[in-house]
């Protein structure tokens, strides 16, 4: 049973270029959680998603990120016109029922620099 | 919104010994405190977790403590190995955002030989 699945595990880009980051949620899982860890700091929430809806987006910048789950298909985060501050690691987590006190499993993470 | 601080943020014990990491939340609604623990460059891995209708759960040398009134919840690792070397992170799920986890800062558990 393959775990949450994110590739790539490593992505460098250019400022001004867009990073496209692609998330496989567990088998049988249908809730798809992004997350944001910068160096040294903790993981915050950006985004939460089901099939082809986008539940709760508040912890999302509202310019330059959008993401994704359609209904074939990984979710994907997309960043446009990155900049040095985008460098990070990005975890994708998922669940099956998105219900509270629901455990959420993590990917390996993409670690993102901006150069 | 729901704030979920940690304490301290590094901590370094001898092998042997216990280490306790501490979390406060500001969300009296919250009803989740799951605990991860993260190797350098690996994923956050679920090691325990608490409910709020519970006040203390345990596996093997790993056990939680919730006080609700205090809002306050606990970690603690006894007999400390060097494979336990890692960063730790409390969450608090909100009751009225049920999947959104929030994390503390994290701690740095080093454990000397």
């Amino acid at each position: 049973n393959a775990g949450v699945m994110q590739n790539p595990r490593h992505l460098v880009r250019r400022r001004g270029q867009e990073a496209r980051l692609r998330c496989s949620p567990m088998k049988g899982h249908s809730h798809v959680y992004w997350y944001r860890q910068l160096p040294e700091e903790g993981l915050k929430f950006m985004v939460y998603l089901q099939k082809e809806n986008i539940i709760d987006e508040s912890g999302m910048p509202k310019e330059r990120f959008s993401a994704e789950f359609p209904k074939e298909g990984p979710s994907i985060l997309r960043i446009q016109q990155v900049v040095r501050g985008d460098s990070a690691a990005y975890f994708c987590a998922s669940s099956q029922a998105g219900t509270s006190g629901e455990t959420q499993y993590f990917g390996p993470g993409t670690r993102l620099l901006v150069l | 919104g729901e704030n979920v601080e940690q304490h301290p943020s590094t901590l370094s014990v001898q092998e042997g010994d216990s280490a306790v990491i501490k979390c406060t939340y500001s969300d009296s609604a919250s009803n989740y405190f799951p605990w991860y623990k993260q190797e350098l460059g690996k994923r956050p891995q679920l090691i325990i977790d608490i409910r709020s209708n519970v006040g203390e759960k345990k596996d093997q040398r790993i056990a939680v403590t919730l006080n609700k009134t205090a809002k306050h919840f606990s970690l603690h690792i006894t007999e400390t190995q060097p494979e336990d070397s890692a960063v730790y992170f409390c969450a608090a799920t909100q009751q009225s955002s049920a999947s959104k986890i929030i994390f503390g800062s994290g701690t740095r558990l080093s454990i000397r030989p």
